[in-house]
C-alpha cells in the first residue's frame, strides 16, 4: 500500500506566482514528514521537516492529520526553486517511504 | 561537503557479472546505512538496512542472494549485485541517517546498466 502520494508529476509555475507542491499520506502511527528537494545534477538533500516548523529557503509546509496531507508551499516562486521534490514519511524510527516525486518548473 | 560518497557513479556491466558500489560514510560513523533504489520517474524504494557488524535488513520482495549488502565498518557498506540482468539496470542510492533528527544524507547515485 502506497504511504506517501504526490499527485503530480510536473508543476509549472510562472517567477513570483505562488507554488504549492502536494502531498498526502497514510500511516497507522504519529506521522514525521519530511519534504527533500533535488536540484539539477545534485544530490537529494533535506529541504525541511515538520517537526521543527521553520521556514527554508522560502518554503513552508503544515502538518494537517485531518486531511493526512503535508503540502509544500512558497508565495514567490524563484527560477532557482526548479527542481524535484520528494515528499518522505518516517517510519519505523529510521526508515522513509518516499513519494514519486513532483517535478516543479519555474519559468522565468 | 559531501556526507556520503558513492562509488561508481555510473557502470556498465555485461549480463550475467557482478558489480560492486560502494558507499562511505565522511562525517559521521554510521552504525546503519540504507540502500534505495530508483527506477525512472518512479520513487525511490527502500532495498535494505545495512548494519555494522552484522546481517543486512532486506524489504519484502527484494533478494537477498540478488543485491549483497556488507557493512564492514562503520563508515563503509557495500551493495554488490550478482549476476546481473537487464531488469537490475536501476538507479542505486545510498544514505546515512543521522540520529535523532531522522535526517538522511544522500550519496550521489549510481546508475547501473546490464547489457
Amino acid at each position: 500500500a502506497q504511504r506517501v502520494t504526490q499527485p503530480e508529476k510536473l508543476l509549472s509555475v510562472f517567477k513570483g506566482a505562488p507554488v504549492e507542491l502536494k502531498c498526502n499520506y497514510s500511516y497507522s502511527g504519529s506521522p514525521e514528514l519530511f519534504w527533500y528537494v533535488q536540484y539539477s545534477r545534485q544530490r537529494l538533500q533535506l529541504l525541511l521537516r515538520h517537526i521543527s516548523r521553520e521556514s527554508i529557503k522560502g518554503f513552508t509546509a503544515d502538518l494537517n492529520k485531518g486531511e493526512t496531507s503535508f503540502h509544500l508551499k512558497k508565495p514567490f516562486a524563484q527560477e532557482e526553486d526548479s527542481a524535484m521534490y520528494y515528499c518522505a514519511l518516517l517510519y519505523n524510527f529510521n526508515k522513509f517511504y518516499f513519494g514519486s516525486g513532483t517535478k516543479l518548473n519555474v519559468k522565468p | 561537503g559531501a556526507v556520503v560518497s558513492q562509488h561508481p557513479s555510473r557502470v556498465i556491466c555485461k549480463s550475467g557479472t557482478s558489480v560492486k558500489i560502494e558507499c562511505r560514510s565522511l562525517d559521521f560513523q554510521a552504525t546503519t546505512m540504507f540502500w534505495y533504489r530508483q527506477f525512472p520517474k518512479q520513487s525511490l524504494m527502500l532495498m535494505a538496512t545495512s548494519n555494522e557488524g552484522s546481517k543486512a535488513t532486506y524489504e519484502q520482495g527484494v533478494e537477498k542472494d540478488k543485491f549483497l549488502i556488507n557493512h564492514a565498518s562503520l563508515t563503509l557498506s557495500t551493495l554488490t549485485v550478482t549476476s546481473a540482468h537487464p531488469e537490475d539496470s536501476s538507479f542505486y542510492i545510498c544514505s546515512v541517517g543521522r540520529e535523532n533528527t531522522g535526517e538522511l544524507f544522500f550519496g550521489e547515485g549510481s546508475r547501473l546498466t546490464v547489457l
